[in-house]
């Protein structure tokens, strides 16, 4: 069975870095594409960015481009996002997604719990 | 990038047809055959229904279904069920390797 399980968020000051991590299981992680994608809490969805299987191709929503960094460590299984200059609307729940393919797609299955980044001074 | 535009809310009886839609631009829904579906039940993290545009992952029932005509995108779902009643939203590839949602329709099973 496949899992996604995401850690690393909590309360944090405006200006201030986070890291995000998920650890995934049941499938073979260095194949497949992964993204994140956050939603703010009573509101939608929101793709953040997505990487390919061997981090070749990286990819951002320009409301986190120049702050947010995705990356992965196939090795251990491992998919990041480092968030710097945070601001009060990075505020949400963060989803550890996995793509279907082992290039980057824009459909994601399945999704992680999220964490919660809560950005407030 | 502007959100997909989808109707806040849509409604149907058990064993009858929904259709929500999903209207974007030459952008994104309409210049690329990469739209999808999600299905969020409350609490719950999303789950992929449909993607580019009409196919199923394993294990989606087959009521549910997915169209594109121009700009717009279609989810039906046939023979609604109780359990249908969730969130759903769509989401597009868009210019310069991103990817747009729209705001979100609550499904209601009368």
């Amino acid at each position: 069975e496949v899992q996604l399980v995401e850690s690393g968020g909590g309360l944090v000051q405006p200006g201030r870095s986070l890291r995000l991590s998920c650890a995934a299981s049941g499938f073979t992680f260095s194949a497949y594409a992964m993204s994140w994608v956050r939603q703010a809490p009573g509101k939608g969805l929101e793709w953040v960015s997505g990487i390919d299987n061997n981090a070749d191709s990286t990819y951002y929503a320009d409301a986190v481009k120049g702050r947010f960094s995705i990356s992965r460590d196939n090795f251990k299984n491992t998919l990041y996002l480092q968030m710097n200059s945070l601001r009060a609307e990075d505020t949400a729940v963060y989803f550890c997604t996995k793509g279907l393919t082992s290039g980057w797609f824009p459909w994601f299955d399945p999704w992680g719990q999220g964490t919660l980044v809560t950005v407030s001074s | 990038q502007s959100a997909l535009t989808q109707p806040p809310s849509a409604s149907g009886s058990p064993a009858q047809s929904v259709t929500i839609s999903c209207t974007g631009t030459s952008s994104d829904v309409g210049g690329y055959n990469y739209v999808s579906w999600y299905q969020q039940h409350p609490a719950k993290a999303p789950k992929l229904m449909i993607y580019e545009v009409n196919k199923r992952p394993s294990g989606v029932p087959n009521r549910f279904s997915g169209s594109k005509s121009g700009n717009t995108a279609s989810l039906t779902v046939s023979g609604l069920q109780a359990e249908d009643e969730a969130d759903y939203y769509c989401s597009s590839y868009a210019v310069s390797n991103t990817v747009v949602f729209g705001g979100g329709t609550k499904l209601t099973v009368l």
